[in-house]
């Protein structure tokens, strides 16, 4: 079963403008870490931000913040002031104590900024 | 810091047969895990290395298997290539693997099966 579920393939944004990036996990497990990766074309990932299952606050980190909606199991990425860098592959991942803490992605959602 | 190393960047191999992938980590993180990445199936789980032992398998055949050297170096092998191989293969390192921890991937190798 998907346990990761990113629902939009693709998205635009204007430049300058907020985009929110969806994504949907499925665990019942207490302990767990949610990821935001980015792979521009050249291919490789980084790191964006990280929220843990027992954090109280939303995560942020510059541009970048996640909102974190425990009970709906929800954790969208928001990216506030979209820059034409900021175009490339996002990916959603997830860490589980019952998964042996295993990374696992979803389908990931190709943002596209226009000037 | 030297981040993480996988070699070679590219790979160009015939059906049948085998191939090694190389991946060296951050120094100091003693997990290694590999993915596959295609454009079809996204990026899918091969298995996770801790101080030179398996900790968990994705879903794969046999075909692909990997060790961890007591340096923490990482190889994968598959052997028997199919077409369906083909796909860019990363490798992504962290301290212990523990649920907390950010992977830091490579750069990644792209192998192609013709």
């Amino acid at each position: 079963a998907q346990k990761i579920t990113q629902t939009q393939p693709g998205m635009f944004v204007q430049e300058k403008e907020a985009v929110t990036l969806d994504c949907t996990y499925d665990t019942s497990d207490p302990s767990y870490g949610l990821f935001w990766y980015k792979q521009p074309s050249s291919g490789e990932m980084i790191f964006l931000i990280y929220q843990g299952s027992y954090d109280q606050q939303n995560a942020t980190e510059g541009r970048y913040s996640l909102n974190f909606q425990k009970a709906r199991k929800s954790a969208n990425l928001v990216i506030s002031a979209s820059q034409l860098g900021d175009s490339a592959m996002y990916f959603c991942a997830m860490r589980e104590v019952y998964n042996n803490n295993d990374m696992r992605f979803g389908a990931g959602t190709r943002l596209t900024v226009k000037p | 810091k030297a981040g993480v190393t996988q070699t070679p960047r590219y790979l160009i191999k015939t059906r049948g047969q085998q191939v090694t992938l190389s991946c060296s980590p951050i120094s100091g993180h003693r997990s290694v895990s590999w993915y596959q990445q295609t454009p079809g199936q996204g990026l899918q789980f091969l298995f996770e290395y801790f101080s030179e032992t398996q900790r968990n398998k994705g879903n794969f055949p046999g075909r692909f298997s990997g060790r961890q050297f007591s340096n923490s170096r990482s190889e994968m092998n598959v052997s028997t290539l199919e077409l369906g191989d083909s796909a860019l293969y990363l490798c992504a390192s962290s301290l212990q693997g523990q649920r907390n921890e950010k992977l830091f991937f490579g750069s990644g190798t792209q192998l192609s099966v013709l």
